[in-house]
């Protein structure tokens, strides 16, 4: 069964640091793994995109990381903003048969940015 | 600009009532997808179409109906709703399916 694991399940940082959020997986065969970031009251917005070939995507101060060895992902954010404060969803996406992917959601890391 | 937009963005029903959910989308994409959102769950697929005219099953697709008469409109129906459909819902739609999605702001349904 495909499956996303995401750690923490909720994290609070201090306005200006930094943090980093897990993401383990096992899906197969393996297309792409995707971040989201979802603010409250809102649609999941794509932070990046990774195909198994590439094992760092950076948008910004997020910075993906993809180890399609080990099956993990992390996603990097440097010198946190209050509005980074938002859900961040790990996406894994799976090729099916006569074309298009399966995506397997994470339940996702509640991150909470202070002052 | 508008992307993908869902309407009702709020609405509570009581329980047995029917309602459609309406997505719309101006990018036009082919792949249009429906997913619920749960308290401490991944977004779970209810139903999907691959192009106008088709559409298909998702992992939770009991007790949903979709149509895709139109390539721009997907639309979701609950034809006699139950509380455990209380959910948030949201659309999405994707150029070819493979890649990039864009998600709807959501509708929050409560059944009562």
């Amino acid at each position: 069964k495909n499956q996303v694991e995401q750690s923490p399940q909720s994290l609070i940082i201090l306005e200006g640091k930094n943090c980093t959020l897990q993401c383990n997986y096992t899906v197969s065969p393996f297309s792409n793994l995707r971040w989201y970031k979802q603010d409250t009251g809102r649609g999941p917005v794509s932070l990046t995109i990774m195909t198994f070939s590439e094992n760092t995507k950076s948008n910004g101060r997020y910075t993906a990381t993809l180890d399609a060895d080990t099956k993990q992902s992390s996603l990097h954010i440097t010198a946190s903003q209050l509005s980074d404060s938002a859900s961040y969803i790990c996406v894994v996406s799976a090729m099916v048969t006569g074309g298009g992917n399966k995506l397997t959601f994470g339940t996702g890391t509640q991150l909470k940015v202070e002052l | 600009n508008a992307g993908v937009t869902q309407t009702p963005k709020f609405r509570v029903l009581k329980t047995g009532q029917s309602m459609t959910l309406l997505c719309a989308q101006d990018m036009n994409h082919e792949y249009m997808y429906w997913y619920r959102q749960d308290p401490g769950m991944g977004l779970r697929l209810i139903h999907y179409s691959v192009g106008e005219g088709t559409t298909a099953k998702g992992e939770v697709p009991d007790g949903y109906n979709v149509s895709r008469l139109k390539k721009q409109n997907f639309l979701l129906g609950l034809e006699s709703a139950a509380p455990s459909q209380t959910s948030v819902y949201f659309c999405a739609s994707s150029y070819d399916g493979s890649y990039g999605y864009t998600f709807g702001s959501g509708t929050r349904l409560t059944v009562v």
